[in-house]
């Protein structure tokens, strides 16, 4: 089974300020995932990684970007904070075999 | 344009009754629908799915359904136990992508 771990866990910023959130699939899968989760909106997809290469990108702006190493761990970067960033932020990778999409436990980022 | 939509914020079921979840959506271009279950400071689970070649998939307690025609899904939950209470997401998925669209969640409250 597939396993996710995310870092920071908890972290607290201020305005325009930027931060960087990690994650890092255990089992070493190619894909990986990004969304932003707030209260009253859900789940957000942010965008989406395979191999090293962008695959796809939700509706966010340019301030939220991303990258994937060589070994599969991924980064993702927001700059210029706003106070509407504070979320928590998801990764999440598929399993090859049955599809099914496994989520890290999020970093919660607060943004004063 | 909120492509997934759960439209109860929130739901109170007695424990031992039936919890019924429901999801619509706009794109009929959707082809798998999941459900995933979100307890606080975790990253959401994988539940339950269901492809849209079907109208019905079982697991234990956790029944889906697809209504095609109307857009509609629903989980049902039977019998509701305590240890159910917490977020449930639908989610779809178009063919070709692995960019899943989450509605905005439903919080299930199975009380005693």
């Amino acid at each position: 089974k597939a396993g996710v771990t995310q870092t920071p866990r908890y972290l607290i910023k201020t305005r325009g300020q930027q931060v960087t959130l990690s994650c890092s699939p255990i089992s070493g899968h190619r894909s990986v995932s990004w969304y932003q989760q707030t209260p009253g909106q859900g789940l957000q997809f942010l965008f989406e990684y395979f191999s090293e290469t962008q695959r796809n990108k939700g509706n966010f702006p340019g301030r939220f970007s991303g990258r994937q190493f060589s070994n599969s761990r991924s980064e993702m970067n927001v700059s210029t904070l706003e106070l509407g960033d504070s979320a928590l932020y998801l990764c999440a990778v598929r399993d090859s075999f049955t599809g099914e999409l496994f989520f890290g436990e999020g970093s919660r980022l607060t943004v004063l | 344009d909120q492509q997934v939509k759960q439209n109860s914020p929130s739901l109170s079921v007695q424990e031992g009754r039936i919890s019924i979840l429901n999801c619509d959506y706009t794109n009929s271009m959707f082809d798998y629908f999941l459900w995933y279950k979100k307890y606080p400071a975790e990253g959401p689970t994988f539940l339950i799915s269901i492809s849209s070649i079907k109208d019905k998939n079982e697991d234990g307690r956790f029944t889906v359904f697809l209504n095609k025609s109307a857009k509609h899904l629903s989980l049902h939950i039977v019998p509701s136990q305590p240890g159910d209470s917490a977020v449930y997401f639908c989610a779809a998925l178009g063919p070709n992508t692995d960019k899943l669209i989450f509605g905005t969640g439903t919080r299930l409250q199975v009380f005693p």
